[in-house]
């Protein structure tokens, strides 16, 4: 089973709706992220949480918000989707440490029409 | 600034070395790290070196530090076509509190 879970993996949807990305970990680490991934742009965070009462924004979190529902869970919410949210997601955890060494989802392509 | 950068584009036989580059701004980096993600699927951490280190070596796979230049390198020996994917240099800078990703370069081995 893998340890960083994302649902759903593809979505569809149209301008100003309301989409909701999951992300779900069993590793037991305290970090979890989300970034997106844009063709020639690498990854881009948009929140981070270092605890469950932690939440940080990133350098792109404008039109996004998070919510650490548990230590295992860290979701995405686009309020009011537009098309150019359209990418790739990536949910990551890391332990807590100096290493940093985070651990990837599979991630979620979305599409906004 | 903390910028990385990386070019876009490496395309390789199958048999030879790769390097890949990197470049990166914050000389008070830490950590730098190299991930690949292969198509369809999200990064998977493949090496990192701390910053005091000038080299570090796992089995086919030999990372190069430069401080002074604020270059980090990847040289994948014998490149086979299973190394065909994206490969992600990142830094982690003190004060910040998470990592800052290069743009990613495309790896092609041609068989």
């Amino acid at each position: 089973d893998a340890d960083v879970t994302q649902t759903p993996r593809n979505r569809i949807t149209k301008t100003g709706k309301r989409i909701m990305l999951e992300c779900s970990q069993t590793k037991g680490h305290d970090r979890m992220y989300w970034y997106r991934q844009d063709p020639g742009l690498g990854l881009r965070l948009i929140y981070y949480s270092f605890d469950v009462k932690d939440i940080n924004k990133g350098e792109i979190s404008d039109g996004y918000s998070v919510s650490r529902q548990a230590q295992a869970k860290f979701s995405l919410s686009l309020e009011s989707a537009i098309p150019n949210q359209t990418a790739l997601y990536f949910c990551a955890t890391s332990p807590s440490g100096n290493t940093d060494t985070q651990y990837f989802g599979p991630g979620t392509r979305l599409t906004v029409l | 600034g903390e910028d990385v950068e990386q070019s876009l584009f490496l395309s390789v036989r199958e048999g030879d070395s790769s390097v890949i580059n990197c470049t990166y701004t914050d000389s008070s980096s830490t950590y730098l790290y190299w991930y690949k993600q292969e198509p369809g699927a999200g990064l998977q951490l493949l090496t990192y070196i701390f910053s005091n280190m000038d080299m570090k070596q796992d089995q086919r796979l030999t990372v190069l530090l430069n401080k002074k230049d604020k270059h980090l390198s990847l040289r994948i020996a014998d490149t086979q076509t299973g190394d065909s994917a994206i490969y992600f240099c990142a830094e982690r800078a003190p004060g910040r509190r998470a990592l800052t990703f290069g743009s990613g370069t495309r790896l092609q081995v041609q068989p």
